[in-house]
């Protein structure tokens, strides 16, 4: 399995600052994801993130808003543009699992990013 | 619009017991339904995972249920064990489309001891 870290864990940050949360794995990977969970809610997800590709994003979520950068095949970044207490989620990243014996299609998670705008 | 339902939202259950969640679709071109698994201020983790072929899955104590004509899968935990509370989530995916997983609402499982 990939093993994946995030940083920051958790911040607090004012309404309209921004915040870039940064996602590693320690294994090459194709596909990289990232998700919104709203305290006691289901995932959504935010965008699909490719090495040399832009981001894909799903409805309701605008590149001006979450910019994604994927610099190699190891690390990705989201950022949270001019935020407001709405954004205060908790953001995760993911990665398709790859290599002999992993299943199609199975995704590991980071822990996640617990972020609060006041 | 949703495209998992999941219920129910929250279930306990004595040790020992059989909690059973239930999920169902709507899109006919879903062809990956896995279960997640999350504990408080963790990432999910894979669990258990079906593809519509088979009717049935069993890892261990965890066991997937596939309807396809309904639409339903459900995950069975056999001899649940108070580690066993967390948050569950199935979700569904379409394998052309780069496993982007949609998620359902998420159960809430307590196990007593």
């Amino acid at each position: 399995s990939a093993v994946i870290s995030q940083k920051p864990s958790r911040d607090i940050c004012q309404r309209g600052t921004s915040l870039t949360i940064q996602c590693q794995v320690d294994s090459q990977v194709t596909m990289m994801f990232w998700y919104r969970q709203q305290p006691g809610q289901s995932l959504t997800l935010i965008a699909t993130a490719n090495q040399g590709s832009e981001a894909t994003y799903e409805s309701g979520f605008v590149i001006d808003k979450f910019p994604i950068s994927r610099p190699n095949l190891t690390f990705s970044t989201l950022t949270v543009s001019n935020m407001s207490p709405e954004d205060s989620s908790i953001y995760l990243c993911s990665v398709e699992g790859q290599g002999v014996g992993i299943p199609l299609g199975t995704q590991y998670f980071g822990p996640g990013t617990r972020l609060l705008v006041l | 619009q949703q495209q998992v339902k999941q219920s129910p939202q929250s279930l306990i259950v004595q040790k020992g017991g059989i909690p059973i969640i239930n999920c169902a679709y709507e899109n006919t071109a879903f062809d990956y339904f896995p279960w997640y698994q999350q504990f408080p201020g963790k990432g999910p983790a894979l669990l258990i995972a079906i593809r519509p072929d088979v009717s049935e899955k069993k890892e261990g104590r965890f066991t997937i249920s596939f309807n396809k004509s309904a639409k339903q899968f459900s995950l069975h935990i056999m001899d649940s064990q108070p580690g066993d509370s967390a948050t569950y989530f199935c979700a569904a995916a379409r394998e052309t489309s780069g496993s982007r997983l949609t998620f359902g609402e998420g159960t809430q499982l307590t196990v007593n001891p």
